[in-house]
């Protein structure tokens, strides 16, 4: 099974909602990570997580916040967002220690909209 | 990060091989080259990787300059399901991350 899966596929909210995305991979990796892409751009990096450990904040703003509550799920959670936060939200997941780059398998993304 | 410079977009005909280039002047020793597309509504998928010497799987080739300060991309059969936005990407593994470029757009005409 090399599928990651996110829910939900779409999400709609207001500035003040507080909401959760969900990632989830049944592959052992022990990395997991957050991207975000705006429309017609390449995926940016936001987060990335090593052993259930945040390693990688890329000074993402605090109304994203991550979890990783256990090896095989990854959340970001959402409060009060802005509409410039509207993007696709893209979680990936590798092994670590794999040595020769580490293959990134990426799940279909949240796509979110912020009213 | 070492950064990729690849064409915005090319074109191909169905079932002819396709040749996608990418410059990276200022690649460091330790990192490798990576190759993912990302087909519409989907999230990017890995096509390949290689550090030095010439790769081959199943979806893919990849050459790489003898200077490592180039590489490329073969689709020995493009098919309509090719069509992607196709990303180069050097990879440090001490940091564990991919910072993508702009990708190349490749559309693939019947």
């Amino acid at each position: 099974d090399t599928e990651v899966t996110q829910t939900p596929k779409h999400l709609v909210m207001g500035m003040t909602n507080k909401k959760s995305l969900k990632c989830e991979q049944h592959m052992g990796h022990r990395a997991m990570y957050w991207y975000k892409q705006k429309a017609k751009k390449p995926p940016e990096l936001m987060f990335v997580y090593s052993y259930e450990k945040l390693s990688i904040n890329e000074s993402v703003p605090s109304r994203f916040s991550p979890e990783c509550p256990n090896s095989s799920l990854l959340n970001l959670h959402l409060h009060a967002l802005q509409p410039e936060d509207s993007a696709l939200y893209l979680c990936a997941s590798s092994q670590v220690g794999a040595g020769e780059g580490e293959t990134q398998y990426f799940g279909p993304g949240t796509r979110l909209l912020v009213l | 990060d070492a950064k990729t410079t690849q064409p915005n977009s090319m074109e191909s005909n169905e079932e002819e091989p396709v040749h996608l280039p990418c410059n990276h002047s200022t690649i460091s020793g330790t990192d490798y080259i990576h190759w993912y597309r990302q087909l519409p509504s989907q999230g990017p998928e890995y096509v390949i990787h290689g550090l030095t010497s010439n790769v081959n799987n199943r979806m893919a080739s990849l050459a790489i300059a003898e200077d490592r300060k180039s590489s490329t991309l073969i689709l020995h059969r493009a098919t309509l399901r090719d069509a992607a936005v196709y990303y180069c990407i050097l990879m440090d593994t001490g940091r564990r991350a991919l910072t993508f470029g702009s990708g190349t757009r490749l559309q693939v005409q019947p």
